[in-house]
């Protein structure tokens, strides 16, 4: 595998549901973030994990946590979600250099969650 | 604050067409900006990018200037096809801030006809 992976790339769940997204990223960064992206919105920033610690979390609701065990493998795990929380969730890697200041993000394909 | 605009879609244009979509950022400093493309179906890849004033970026025939004086970062291509229908986003990363999210703009859907 190369790149940035996300599985599954298709999910319907239902509101009592509990799931996991799983993220998994084969370049040695050290930064990984989850996006949202729903129709005719912006993409949201989620959460930043730079060296496995949560260094963001944009407002999220607590129905949507997250889980870094180590520096390639993010998780976005779901609970009790809303049908407004459908929408293509993405992950991205990037590599933090101290005193390099651009900010490249590689993203996967994301996951298309339905929830009914 | 940090802001991407892009223009609105969607861009309709026929096969061998000029590309132009509009980008403008608002930034303290010197971001570095990026192009995004998304195919149907598929995630966000990077088209180009730039990291300082008047730098180009360029890729599969797509430029982009970065252009301090006007805050924009337009992207062009001098003809289009087909399988450049896609959704495209600019984007900055703000200066001096690795390993943060980047902004970006609401996308644009450019369809090629043939």
């Amino acid at each position: 595998e190369t790149g940035v992976t996300q599985t599954p790339r298709h999910l319907v769940m239902g509101m009592t549901n509990k799931k996991s997204l799983k993220c998994e990223q084969h370049l040695g960064h050290n930064a990984m973030y989850w996006y949202k992206q729903s129709a005719k919105k912006p993409l949201e920033l989620m959460f930043v994990y730079n060296f496995k610690e949560q260094t963001e979390n944009n407002s999220v609701p607590s129905r949507f946590s997250p889980e870094c065990p180590n520096s390639s493998h993010l998780f976005l795990h779901l609970h009790t979600l809303q049908p407004e929380d459908s929408a293509l969730y993405l992950c991205a890697s990037s590599q933090e250099t101290s005193g390099i200041w651009y900010n490249e993000q590689f993203f996967g394909p994301g996951t298309r969650l339905t929830v009914l | 604050g940090n802001s991407v605009t892009q223009m609105e879609g969607p861009v309709t244009l026929s096969e061998e067409a000029f590309l132009t979509i509009n980008c403008t950022y608002t930034a303290t400093g010197y971001p570095s900006l990026f192009w995004y493309v998304q195919y149907p179906g598929e995630g966000l890849q990077l088209l180009l990018k730039a990291t300082k004033a008047d730098d180009k970026g360029s890729n599969k025939g797509f430029e982009a200037t970065y252009r301090k004086e006007t805050t924009s970062f337009h992207l062009e291509k001098g003809s289009v096809q087909v399988s450049d229908s896609a959704v495209y986003f600019c984007a900055l990363s703000p200066p001096n801030q690795a390993g943060t999210a980047l902004i970006f703009g609401k996308g644009t859907t450019l369809s090629v006809s043939s």
